[in-house]
């Protein structure tokens, strides 16, 4: 069985300050991993994914995650938040030949000015 | 480039009225389509899916139903809703496997039942 734990349901950091969301999964095989993003009453957009490839993975708007699996954590992040980058974010979990993703619960980023 | 169309975007209605919810998908053919629910506070849970014209899969036992009556056109319905069936509707499409591809969403449908 598969299943994703997302640590923090709210993060908040100053606009031009580090993001980290945290993301741990749990999976009976190798997993793909993915990073989606979903801005106010919107649907999602994938901002990252891995699956098996380089460990640590680049996405979209500067944002990059790194597989790491002794620790099941796929932890996003960012150098330097943008007020733009306030959003919720999912971490989601996939098993090889499985067609449901498995979505964390989201964690929402707010960025102060 | 493929794009995904879902209407309506906002929905009030009573309980134990009837849902029709309805998405299309252009510029790809043969796509695998979802429909996705998200609750307050939640993440999202996959209500049905379809790999072709006719062929739907339920993840989960419930109150709604689905159909794909043509390639690139999902429809969720039901025949009365009940006030658990409130929330945030999500179509999406893929190419392939959503295992290790992309998921591509609409803008969803915001149901509230009272």
């Amino acid at each position: 069985a598969q299943s994703v734990t997302q640590l923090d349901s709210h993060v908040s950091v100053s606009e031009g300050t580090p993001v980290l969301l945290r993301c741990n999964y749990s999976s009976s095989y190798s997993p793909s991993l993915f990073w989606y993003v979903q801005h106010p009453n919107k649907g999602l957009q994938l901002l990252l994914k891995y699956t098996s490839a380089a460990t640590l993975v680049k996405g979209i708007n500067g944002f990059e995650a790194e597989f790491k699996k002794s620790e099941t954590s796929f932890h996003l992040t960012k150098p330097s938040a943008h007020m733009s980058d306030a959003a919720e974010y999912f971490c989601v979990v996939s098993e090889t030949g499985r067609r449901a993703l498995t979505f964390g619960s989201g964690t929402r980023l707010q960025v102060q000015p | 480039s493929q794009t995904i169309h879902q209407w309506p975007a906002t929905l009030v209605q009573p309980v134990g009225s009837p849902l029709s919810l309805e998405c299309t998908v252009e510029g790809t053919s043969n796509p695998n389509l979802y429909w996705y629910r998200q609750a307050a506070g939640r993440g999202l849970q996959l209500l049905f899916y379809s790999v072709g014209i006719g062929q739907i899969s339920s993840e989960v036992p419930q109150n709604l139903s689905a159909s794909r009556p043509q390639d690139r056109q999902f429809i969720l319905s039901s025949k009365k809703l009940l006030l658990s069936d409130s929330g945030f509707y999500l179509c999406a499409w893929s190419v392939g496997r959503v295992d290790t591809g992309e998921l591509f969403f609409g803008e969803g449908s915001r149901l509230t039942v009272l």
